[in-house]
């Protein structure tokens, strides 16, 4: 079975200061993983996706995520947050064949 | 390129009447669309999913004949909502993938539905 955890139900960051959300996850085999963002009343938008390729991945909006199979861990990172960036991240996970398992969701705050 | 919109965007409807979703992608064929519901502050919930051409198979605890989902071509699938209560209220987002696209989905902007 695949399942994903969120560590933090919501984080809040000031401008201009790195981002951190962590994402683990559980799964039988090699999984597919993706970071997706909802901005409030809108669907989702990819941000990036890891599929067994490079173990950093950079998506868009300077964000970044790195799969670390040891620790069974995905977390998306960007460096210095934008005001823009408020907005619900979710972890997802999938196996071959199988369905998305979304992640609960993860609320980034922003602060001036 | 990988775009999927959503008609309409809100609708607020009377308890007993039915409401059709429409999910389209715009510039890809979508072999496979999803339906998901999405309650205040939590994630998504997989209603349904159906393949171009074939009957949706729902999730456990979905009621087919509520949520009726029709994915008559490559662009175009609907969720009809049909003797919509209350609870039925909620976010309801699709998804769409294509034979390009290989596991990765896009998803539409969303419909809020109100059932009064």
């Amino acid at each position: 079975a695949q399942s994903v955890t969120q560590l933090d139900s919501h984080v809040s960051v000031s401008e201009g200061t790195p981002v951190l959300l962590r994402c683990n996850y559980s799964s039988s085999y090699s999984p597919s993983l993706f970071w997706y963002v909802q901005h409030p009343n809108k669907g989702l938008q990819l941000l990036l996706k890891y599929t067994s390729a490079a173990t950093l991945v950079k998506g868009i909006n300077g964000f970044e995520a790195e799969f670390k199979k040891s620790e069974t861990s995905f977390h998306l990172t960007k460096p210095s947050a934008h005001m823009s960036d408020a907005a619900e991240y979710f972890c997802v996970v999938r196996n071959y064949g199988q369905n998305f398992v979304f992640g609960p969701g993860t609320r980034l705050s922003v602060l001036p | 390129g990988a775009v999927v919109s959503q008609h309409p965007s809100w609708v607020i409807c009377k308890s007993g009447t039915s409401v059709k979703i429409e999910c389209r992608s715009l510039d890809f064929q979508a072999t496979t669309m999803f339906w998901y519901r999405q309650f205040p502050k939590q994630s998504l919930m997989l209603m349904a999913t159906s393949n171009e051409g074939s009957k949706a198979t729902y999730e456990q605890g979905v009621e087919k004949d509520k949520f009726l989902i029709n994915h008559a071509s490559l662009t175009l699938s609907t969720l009809t909502v049909t003797s919509a209560h209350p609870e039925d209220s909620s976010f309801y987002i699709c998804s769409a993938r294509g034979q390009l696209s290989g596991e990765t989905q896009y998803f539409g902007p969303g419909t809020r539905l109100l059932v009064l």
